[in-house]
């Protein structure tokens, strides 16, 4: 079973490039989520989608775009990378998002922007 | 103020010795909490809830103080794999929104 999964692991992105982060849970999970995590910062919601063709706004959601493409996959992307943006990214899942729920996170992906 | 808040340590600590961290959070909706564990340069992973009676799973005692607004974690004789940091996470009703502290680290000396 491998729960959640992410690629790249890591990524070096010149500035003004784009890409896309991939997740994909085979839990059967209603809601996921994008998170970034920087030193002394914690991990900061960007983006999360509580259900299957939902997608809302978190805490640091500017210069990023989601895609909910179906119930198993969420993708990150940025379109014009900036260095702020260096950080390590986490996609996690949860059954129902009721907040009883437990996270489940990929290994994460770890961005440099030069 | 931080919607989550922790001392973010290192606790350095000997095998076998007991350690306890605080978590405050400001929300008092607040309606869920956790304790999750996260190892160098890896994905955090579920150690426990926080249940408002408090909770026991082994080595770990979790407690809620509603009143403080404040959760707590004890850690009876560490281990060396006790090291890594802790994150208190918690769940405002209403929301979908898990906020996360910044962690605690601990460090469990031989």
């Amino acid at each position: 079973n491998a729960g959640v999964t992410q690629t790249p692991k890591f990524q070096v992105l010149k500035t003004g490039q784009s890409m896309t982060l991939q997740c994909a849970q085979d839990m059967n999970h209603n809601s996921m989520y994008w998170y970034r995590q920087d030193p002394g910062m914690g991990l900061r919601l960007i983006y999360y989608s509580a259900s299957e063709g939902t997608t809302d706004k978190g805490e640091v959601p500017n210069g990023y775009n989601v895609s909910r493409l179906n119930k198993r996959e969420f993708s990150l992307r940025l379109e014009s990378a900036a260095p702020s943006q260096t950080s390590v990214y986490f996609c996690a899942s949860s059954e129902g998002g009721a907040g009883t729920d437990t996270q489940y996170f990929g290994p994460g992906t770890r961005l440099t922007v030069l | 103020r931080k919607e989550v808040e922790q001392d973010p340590g290192p606790f350095n600590v000997p095998e076998g010795a007991t350690v306890a961290f605080n978590c405050t959070y400001s929300n008092s909706a607040s309606q869920s909490f956790f304790w999750y564990r996260q190892d160098c340069r890896k994905e955090p992973k579920l150690l426990m809830s926080v249940y408002s009676s408090g909770n026991e799973d082994g080595r770990f005692t979790a407690q809620l103080n509603r009143a403080s607004q404040y959760i707590s974690l004890l850690i009876r004789d560490s281990k060396l794999s006790d090291s890594a940091t802790y994150l208190c996470v918690v769940y405002p009703s209403g929301t979908y929104k898990y906020i996360f502290g910044t962690g605690t680290r601990l460090k469990v000396l031989a």
